[in-house]
């Protein structure tokens, strides 16, 4: 049971870097999402995604760019890597909303931008 | 309107002693409140959840207090033990949405041994 898998596990990026968080789950979930989680501010969605081919814009999706080409990946793209952007990504999928379909998060990414 | 503002940011308990966090939030449309638990260097995790209908929800350590009127819920751990330090969030959100999310800021625990 592999669930939620991100890569990489950490990530040092320069100013002005890009670079491409990657997410894949192997649970047939439609809905996937990216959060960053910064110390006393929660969780914060960035991007999400209903189905292969939608997605959307979340509490903070300025500098981040996702995609959905298949039900099963969901990469997060920093175009030009910011020090704002140090944080610990999270990515996350679950089954239709219901009260019954919890989300699965993966074990993050920790970036960190100099 | 659409915060959940969660309390406190941090705790310590000792062993076998009651952990206590609050959430307070101000949508009255909100119907579904769950509650997610992180250890350290992993992601969150579901806990346990509750619908605004039942006033309390237990399962095994862990119970949900809901009261409707003050628009206030929180996370109960009886006999908390060491296993349970982690962060804790609580969250709430219409129709069981998870795209509509709204999270508390997170609270720290640890359980002194």
């Amino acid at each position: 049971n592999a669930g939620v898998t991100q890569t990489p596990k950490f990530q040092v990026l320069k100013t002005g870097q890009s670079m491409t968080l990657q997410c894949a789950q192997d649970m047939n979930h439609e809905y996937m999402s990216w959060y960053r989680q910064d110390p006393g501010m929660g969780l914060r969605l960035i991007h999400y995604s209903v189905g292969a081919g939608i997605t959307d814009q979340g509490e903070v999706p300025n500098g981040y760019n996702v995609s959905r080409s298949t039900t099963e990946d969901f990469p997060l793209r920093l175009l030009s890597a910011a020090p704002s952007q140090t944080s610990v990504y999270f990515c996350a999928s679950s089954g239709p909303s219901s009260y019954n379909s919890p989300l699965h998060f993966g074990n993050g990414t920790r970036l960190t931008v100099t | 309107q659409q915060q959940v503002k969660q309390s406190p940011q941090s705790l310590i308990v000792q062993k076998g002693g009651i952990s206590i966090i609050n959430c307070a939030y101000e949508n009255t449309a909100f119907d579904y409140f769950p509650w997610y638990q992180q250890f350290p260097g992993k992601g969150p995790a579901l806990l346990i959840a509750i619908r605004p209908d039942v006033s309390e929800k237990k399962e095994g350590r862990f119970t949900i207090s809901f009261n409707k009127s003050a628009k206030q819920f929180s996370l109960h751990i009886m006999d908390s033990q060491p296993g349970d330090s982690a962060t804790y969030f609580c969250a709430a959100s219409i129709e069981a949405s998870n795209y509509q999310l709204i999270w508390g800021a997170g609270t720290k625990l640890i359980i002194k041994p």
